[in-house]
């Protein structure tokens, strides 16, 4: 059984379009991650839930609206999209009530903006 | 905020030779030290963690040190195989605040057979 899983593994679209990507993980943990990964394989965190409140919101345009229906999801919509939201996408959790629990991530999510 | 750097950013060892990488940090708060591996294709995985009331931790083929007066830690690989070829990221994390993770730049260790 996959932990973390994300969908789409590939997504293709064109400037301007909305896209969608959605996380699942299976561990029973309460604290999701959205990182971004370049094309230099630089990971940044974009944002961070807790028990579906977010608590973590870095510097990241609001274009991108992640939402937790519940502790086990974590989406990420983004509207209007650019040539420089082309990366890899990642999903990560951890059990958040226990300091250092390892990060869990998907296999990520390769979005291409053409 | 915290800052990771990380070096070399590409790594070449013969097999059954030994691959170091290192990280230095900037925030003096941070006390949780994570290395991930990167294949292609997939997520980061953890590998070896160290927290700061720690100098040195090991499992296996892998260790990491810590040095946190110089705020610096190292990931040895001993007797590398060509399965250890991967992506290497540190990490540091405080537990002040969201305990937010902060990645170094990642090292592209490449075994040469």
């Amino acid at each position: 059984d996959t932990a973390v899983s994300q969908t789409p593994k590939y997504l293709v679209t064109q400037m301007g379009n909305d896209k969608s990507i959605k996380c699942e993980q299976n561990l029973g943990h309460d604290t999701m991650y959205w990182y971004k990964q370049d094309s230099k394989k630089f990971l940044k965190i974009m944002f961070s839930y807790n028990n579906k409140e977010l608590i973590i919101n870095e510097t990241v345009p609001n274009r991108f609206s992640p939402k937790s229906p519940d502790k086990a999801h974590l989406n990420l919509h983004i509207n209007s999209l650019e040539l420089g939201d082309s990366a890899v996408y990642f999903c990560a959790s951890r059990s958040g009530g226990l300091f250092g629990s390892p990060l869990h991530f998907g296999n990520g999510t390769r979005l291409t903006v053409t | 905020g915290e800052n990771v750097e990380q070096h070399p950013s590409t790594l070449s060892v013969q097999e059954g030779d030994s691959a170091v990488i290192k990280c230095t940090y900037s925030d003096s708060a941070s006390n949780y030290f994570p290395w991930y591996k990167q294949e292609l294709g997939k997520g980061p995985q953890l590998i070896i963690d160290i927290r700061s009331n720690v100098g040195e931790k090991k499992d296996q083929r892998i260790a990491v040190t810590l040095n946190k007066t110089a705020k610096h830690f190292s990931l040895h690989i001993t007797e590398t195989q060509p399965e250890d070829s991967a992506v290497y990221f540190c990490a540091a994390s405080s537990r002040t605040g969201n305990e937010k993770l902060t990645f170094g730049t990642g090292t592209r260790l490449t075994i040469i057979p």
